[in-house]
């Protein structure tokens, strides 16, 4: 099975200031790769994914992310923050079709809370 | 844009109750999940349904039974709660399971407490 590790549990900084979230993760076979938000009391909401094109995937929000497949990393990165990106933040992981027997099912991280202030 | 509609989003239960809760999509998505959330732990698979007429067990199963009543529809029971349930629970659905990449789109939430 896969694992996904968020190395920050908490992430605090100042508004305009730029932010990386860490993830790192298990399988150095196929994978796809995914972040996601969760605002206070709702569900979660897709950033952006990885599925093997660009290196760098660009989301909503002016989040990005770099896929390193030598550091089996997936950072989230965004140069300036707002005091709206407040949130909880998950990295997740699926295996790739060619590990048929995971069908595809994600894997979460244990979650970054990402607090902005003024 | 309905999505992924969960029923109730609020509960307080006795232990040994029982409650099913209630999720529907409207997306025509083939495949649809169970999740809980507890603090720090990320979200973990309770089961989860490939396609209609067929569920299987997650990382988490046990406590639990559901039903895929039809392609829109994915349910969860807990047949005697106990305290370790008081959790969030998310529905989710996506087009499919095996197909490389697909997005999972998650419901609000169901805030369940058992006392």
């Amino acid at each position: 099975a896969q694992s996904v590790t968020q190395l920050d549990s908490q992430v605090p900084v100042f508004e305009e200031a730029p932010v990386e979230l860490r993830c790192n993760y298990s399988s150095s076979v196929s994978v796809y790769l995914f972040w996601y938000v969760q605002y206070p009391n709702q569900g979660l909401q897709l950033l952006l994914k990885y599925t093997s094109a660009a290196t760098l995937v660009k989301g909503i929000n002016g989040f990005e992310a770099e896929f390193n497949k030598s550091q089996t990393s997936f950072h989230l990165r965004k140069p300036s923050v707002h005091i709206s990106d407040t949130a909880e933040y998950f990295c997740a992981v699926s295996e790739g079709t060619d590990r048929g027997s995971t069908l595809g099912r994600l894997y979460f991280g244990r979650g970054t809370q990402l607090t902005v202030w003024p | 844009n309905a999505g992924v509609t969960q029923t109730p989003k609020f509960q307080v239960l006795k232990t040994g109750q029982s409650m099913t809760l209630q999720c529907a999509q409207d997306m025509n998505h083939n495949s649809m999940y169970w999740y809980r959330q507890d603090p720090g732990m990320g979200l973990r698979l309770i089961y989860y349904s490939a396609s209609e007429g067929t569920t299987d067990k997650g990382e988490v199963p046990n406590g639990y039974n559901v039903s895929r009543l039809n392609k829109r529809e994915f349910s969860l029971r807990l047949e005697s709660a106990a305290p370790s349930q008081t959790s969030v629970y998310f529905c989710a659905s996506s087009y499919s399971t095996g197909t490389s990449g697909n997005t999972i789109y998650f419901g609000e939430g169901s805030w369940l407490t058992v006392v």
